[in-house]
């Protein structure tokens, strides 16, 4: 089946550290694997995304990279800022009729100064 | 342009109200999608619409109902509300294909007493 096995948290760094939110998952068939950010209050925001093997996607100084032989997608950041507080949510997506979406439980960060 | 467009934000129902949760999106996608989200649970998928004029069930779809009005419009009822559905809603729409992911509304906050 379809699944996201996603490092649970909560997350407490302080600015400027290094972060690493672990996530692997299982698929059928070839995925494509995404990073969503959940800032209080909000819906999910796409923030990276990488659609075969050995991408690395980024934004906003956060990277990922799409490691098939060890079925990972590791979200990474060099230097957090308390703005980065969030829940982050790891997620694949298999092409089938509807292009459905698994989502991880998410990873709660809190950034503090 | 206004993405995915949730009704209302909020709403309190009392056990066995009835109640229809509104989404409309405006960026032309073929999918749209609702999803609970639970702490420690992540995101569960209730109902999804491949394509105007169809639905199908998701993980959880007991409880509920979906109409897909038209390509903008999918709506989500619950008819007989109950504590165990006090959530947060959120709708989503896709172009359809999987490396495009989704975009979320801004969700909606639903408790029953």
């Amino acid at each position: 089946g379809n699944s996201v096995t996603q490092m649970e948290g909560p997350v407490t760094l302080s600015e400027e550290a290094f972060l690493t939110i672990n996530c692997t998952y299982t698929a059928t068939g070839y995925p494509s694997l995404f990073w969503y950010v959940q800032y209080p209050g909000e819906g999910l925001q796409l923030l990276l995304k990488a659609t075969k093997a050995d991408d690395k996607g980024s934004n906003k100084g956060f990277e990922a990279t799409y490691r098939k032989e060890t079925t990972s997608f590791h979200l990474e950041k060099g230097s957090v800022q308390v703005s980065d507080s969030a829940v982050y949510f790891c997620a694949l997506s298999v092409q089938t009729g509807a292009n459905n979406l698994f989502f991880g439980t998410g990873t709660r960060l809190t950034v503090i100064p | 342009n206004a993405g995915v467009t949730q009704t209302p934000k909020f709403q309190v129902l009392k056990t066995g109200q009835s109640m229809t949760l509104q989404c409309a999106q405006d960026m032309n996608h073929n999918s749209m999608y609702w999803y609970r989200q639970d702490p420690g649970m992540g995101l569960r998928l209730i109902y999804y619409s491949a394509s105007e004029g169809t639905t199908d069930k998701g993980e959880v779809p007991n409880g509920y109902n979906v109409s897909r009005l038209n390509k903008r419009e999918f709506s989500l009822r619950l008819e007989s509300a109950a504590p165990s559905q006090t959530s947060v809603y959120f709708c989503a729409s896709s172009v359809g294909r999987a490396n495009y992911g989704y975009t979320f509304g801004s969700g909606t906050r639903l408790t029953v007493v």
